[in-house]
């Protein structure tokens, strides 16, 4: 039932940027992007979301393209701390449920 | 403070037996879920709780009940439990029917069953 597609491992540098990319071809025009990352042994947490626009926080930026179609999750500076699963999320137009995919295991190298 | 809490942390139990996890909230949310995260690590939901009311309940086992006392409360109740059962179940709130708002997850439940 998942909407979005990710790839299962990525591997990053300490200190360098992640781009973590997420395929979503059947997004609705309703449809919110959520990014939620699970630390090992813990719940997700929320990384970050948007509809159209780029967003920023202090965690992350998000990268939405033009069609919508895909999104990229961005870490700036990746530390040991972020080495987590990333999951890319689509909200449904009734905000009640999140279609969780299988996620992107994020391992960063000291 | 916690914002969601679930007790206990760790359930081990026998094929058969009859237990409960419990799940609280103290976000003032109005919307309560049960996710089951199987051992490949997918993640899906079995039920969303509105102000006590059952509306979303995902192809679940009869075993499976979900009760909610009230909006700041989510119990999940498993009867007749079953190898299969095995897997980390977590709760989460959330404002209804916002498709921007963060959803809060509990530490998770990891459920053994022997």
């Amino acid at each position: 039932d998942a909407k979005t597609t990710q790839p299962n491992s990525m591997e990053s540098n300490e200190e360098e940027p992640v781009h973590l990319p997420c395929n979503h071809s059947t997004i609705s025009g309703t449809d919110y992007i959520h990014w939620y990352r699970q630390l090992p042994s813990q719940g997700p947490e929320y990384v970050i979301h948007g509809l159209t626009s780029n967003v920023n926080n202090r965690m992350a930026s998000l990268a939405i393209a033009e069609d919508r179609k895909s999104s990229t999750l961005i870490l700036h500076r990746a530390t040991l701390r972020d080495a987590a699963v990333y999951y890319c999320i689509l909200r449904d137009n009734t905000g009640n449920q999140f279609y969780f995919g299988t996620g992107t295991s994020l391992t960063v190298i000291p | 403070d916690t914002a969601v809490s679930q007790t206990p942390k760790y359930l081990v139990t026998q094929m058969g037996n009859d237990k409960s996890i419990k799940c609280e909230q103290n976000l003032g949310h109005d919307t309560m879920y049960w996710y089951k995260q199987d051992s490949k690590k997918f993640l899906k939901i079995m039920f969303s709780y509105n102000n006590k009311e059952l509306i979303i309940n995902e192809t679940v086992p009869n075993r499976f009940s979900p009760k909610s006392p009230d909006k700041a409360h989510l119990n999940l109740h498993i009867n007749s439990l079953e190898l299969g059962d095995s897997a980390v179940y977590f709760c989460a709130s959330n404002v209804r029917g916002r498709r921007q708002e963060t959803q809060y997850f509990g530490p998770g439940t990891r459920l053994l069953v022997l």
